[in-house]
């Protein structure tokens, strides 16, 4: 059961846009419309910011927006802030009744 | 508000067993499917089990498949995972996870740690 793919890291500047992409099979990514995103800071939980592909939950900011395209989602995080530095996961349904993790992303604000 | 609070982490020898359990509240326990996913040290997030809302259906990874077992007590708002033969690579930061409005959890716990070793 392999993990989706991320990329290990992506940085950008305060205010810039960066986008992560989470690659996976027809299996998963492309074959239903149930991939979330998640924000991870050190030692904390994890924080639901993407939905259902490219919804976002009460609280959100709208800075965050997330796509799908075949077999690879993508999370968006506009106007980068400092306080976004932090670790990303993107997940996925897959069939069978279970779920995937991807391998994790590393967002650093220069 | 939705809480979700894990216990019952801790140090335990190769081939061992432990329990952990989940305490929900400020939603209704019996209406929500409930996951366990963990994450090893300096590791990325795992999926490990996924358990129905009544508790008739229950999905693993297949790494757990045979040692964990999934299951809830909706009259105590409660979630467990029972771990047998438990290894060093089941060594993690063990969460619980509604299954809300995102399939793979909305709100997560706190987590417990759980060490394996001799």
């Amino acid at each position: 059961q392999s993990a989706l793919t991320q990329p290990a890291s992506v940085s950008g500047s305060p205010g810039q846009s960066i986008t992560i992409f989470c690659t996976g099979t027809s299996s998963d990514v492309g074959g239903y419309n149930y991939v979330s995103w998640y924000q991870q800071h050190p030692g904390k939980a994890p924080k639901l910011m993407i939905y259902d592909v490219s919804n976002r939950p009460s609280g959100v900011s709208n800075r965050f927006s997330g796509s799908k395209s075949g077999n690879t989602a993508s999370l968006t995080i506009s106007g980068l802030q400092a306080e976004d530095e932090a670790d990303y996961y993107c997940s996925s349904y897959r069939s069978s009744s279970t779920y995937v993790f991807g391998t994790g992303t590393k967002v650093t604000v220069l | 508000q939705v809480q979700l609070v894990e216990s019952g982490g801790g140090v335990v020898q190769p081939g061992r067993s432990l329990r952990l359990s989940c305490a929900a509240s400020g939603f209704t326990f019996s209406s929500y499917g409930m996951h366990w996913v963990r994450q090893a040290p300096g590791k990325g997030l795992e999926w490990v089990a996924v358990i129905s809302s009544d508790g008739s259906d229950k999905y693993y990874t297949d790494s757990v498949k045979g040692r964990f077992t999934i299951s809830r007590d909706n009259s105590k708002n409660t979630l467990y995972l029972q771990m047998n033969s438990l290894r060093p690579e089941d060594t993690a930061v063990y969460y619980c996870a509604r299954r809300g409005i995102a399939a793979a959890g909305d709100y997560w716990g706190q987590g417990t740690l759980v060490t394996v070793s001799s």
